[in-house]
């Protein structure tokens, strides 16, 4: 199957820095990708729609200044946490959709401290 | 916003026992799709049924559908060790913005050996 891949899997970072994830498609073009985050034990909550060379449709309640999405190709799709804080900690996954259905990367543990 | 509940919230059982997952949705849906995440990794794609079918299977698994009572149930039968994770259903509704997953709030299996 598909595989999309998320770098890195793990990050730990001091508060007012930021972080950039990348979410890559390997062996399809994605021109939608999605960014979840998942706190522990809970589902996923959907946080922005990534779209390619268009910018992204963030949920309500998330902040777009704060979470940029940048989708400069059919097959990248970053995430940056900037000015972090310890409440940002949390997991990071991204999607990318094929024909039906959707393809997940590993997941980034974001610690802030 | 979270689109399904699921129960339980979690559950224990004997290896070679079946286990039930029960998905509950709120709106029309175009397909619903079954996740598995083991600890602090991304998500499977196990399983889609489309809004028209009422029952799937795929190895050990079944998944009904009843779109009158918006409920899914996900049924791995013979269960192994090996199916210790998380469980999520997922809806997809067509339409503007990508045709995201909506998660339910999953369920924890445990089985033992």
């Amino acid at each position: 199957g598909a595989v999309v891949s998320q770098h890195p899997s793990r990050v730990i970072c001091k508060s007012g820095t930021s972080v950039k994830i990348e979410c890559r498609s390997l062996d399809f073009q994605a021109t939608t990708m999605f960014w979840y985050r998942q706190f522990p034990k809970q589902s996923l909550m959907l946080m922005a729609t990534s779209n390619e060379g268009s910018k992204a449709t963030y949920e309500q309640g998330v902040e777009k200044d704060k979470f940029l999405i940048n989708h400069a190709s059919l097959t990248l799709s970053t995430l940056t946490v900037t000015s972090a804080h310890p409440e940002d900690s949390s997991f990071y996954i991204c999607s990318a959709r094929g024909d039906s259905e959707a393809f997940f990367g590993q997941g980034t543990r974001l610690t802030v401290v | 916003s979270q689109q399904g509940e699921e129960d339980p919230q979690a559950l224990s059982i004997q290896e070679g026992e079946n286990a039930t997952m029960n998905c509950s949705y709120k709106t029309s849906i175009n397909n619903l799709q079954w996740y598995r995440q083991n600890s602090g990794r991304g998500l499977v794609h196990l399983i889609l049924i489309r809004s028209n079918e009422r029952e799937k299977h795929s190895g050990r698994l079944r998944v009904t559908l009843d779109t009158s009572k918006k409920s899914s149930s996900l049924l791995i039968t013979a269960s192994r060790a090996a199916d210790t994770a998380s469980y999520f259903c997922a809806t997809v509704l067509w339409g503007g913005g990508g045709n995201k997953l909506t998660f339910g709030t999953g369920t924890q299996l445990k089985v033992e050996l």
